[in-house]
């Protein structure tokens, strides 16, 4: 079975850092790009950061360029996510997610983990 | 970065309707468009990619259609299960993925 497993969320300060991991299995995990995909509470879905399957491209929404970083390490079949100079705006739920058919390029996403908080407040 | 627009974002319904959400984006994503459903508390899950490919596994009065920057999900007849949220993605500038703003199908 395909499984993500999210996990490092917390409380922080703003400014403070903050490192998420996904763990996953089921899959040929250098196969596919993954992504991280956020949701603040009650609101809609936010895409991230992705990484391709070899981990040579990795790609920031606006919002986070600078501040976050996406890794991939293909031996232990683990995604991260590297953030820093947190800010009260990115308090949100924070999704793992596998590209559906391929390493790189447009691609959906076809499997999420549950998800790990992150809340950013003094 | 390609913006998406859904419509309605409440659409009351009951079992049985047929119902139909619309996605609308900026400019033409050449059917690079996904829809998901996500329920209170759940991950959201992948029902159709590439505008009108259903995903295994998930039932067939779920539908998609569309072409330039005009797309819709279509639920046949209603089922108590399908209540929840429904989000359209476009993935036809890589890297600048976005998502429409949801629908909450309601009783």
């Amino acid at each position: 079975e395909v499984q993500l497993l999210e996990s490092g969320g917390g409380l922080v300060h703003p400014g403070g850092s903050l490192r998420l991991s996904c763990a996953a299995s089921g899959f040929t995990f250098r196969s596919f790009a993954m992504n991280w995909v956020r949701q603040a509470p009650g609101k809609g879905l936010e895409w991230v950061s992705g990484v391709s399957g070899s981990g040579g491209n990795t790609h920031y929404a606006d919002s986070v360029k600078g501040r976050f970083t996406i890794s991939r390490d293909s031996s232990k079949s683990t995604l991260r996510l590297q953030m820093n100079s947190l800010r009260a705006e990115d308090t949100a739920l924070y999704f793992c997610v596998k590209a559906l058919e391929s390493a790189m390029g447009p691609d959906a996403f076809d499997v999420w983990g549950h998800g790990t908080m992150v809340t950013v407040s003094p | 970065d390609i913006q998406m627009t859904q419509s309605p974002s409440t659409l009351p319904a009951s079992v049985g309707d047929r119902v139909t959400i619309t996605c609308r984006a900026s400019q033409s994503i050449s059917s690079w468009l996904a829809w998901y459903q996500q329920k209170p508390g759940k991950a959201p899950k992948l029902l159709i990619f590439k505008a009108s490919r259903l995903e295994n596994g998930v039932p067939s009065r779920f539908s998609g259609s569309g072409s330039g920057a005009e797309y819709t999900l279509t639920i046949s007849s209603l089922q108590p299960d399908d209540f929840a949220t429904y989000y359209c993605q476009q993935y036809n500038t890589y890297s600048r993925w976005t998502f429409g703003q949801g629908t909450t199908v309601e009783i």
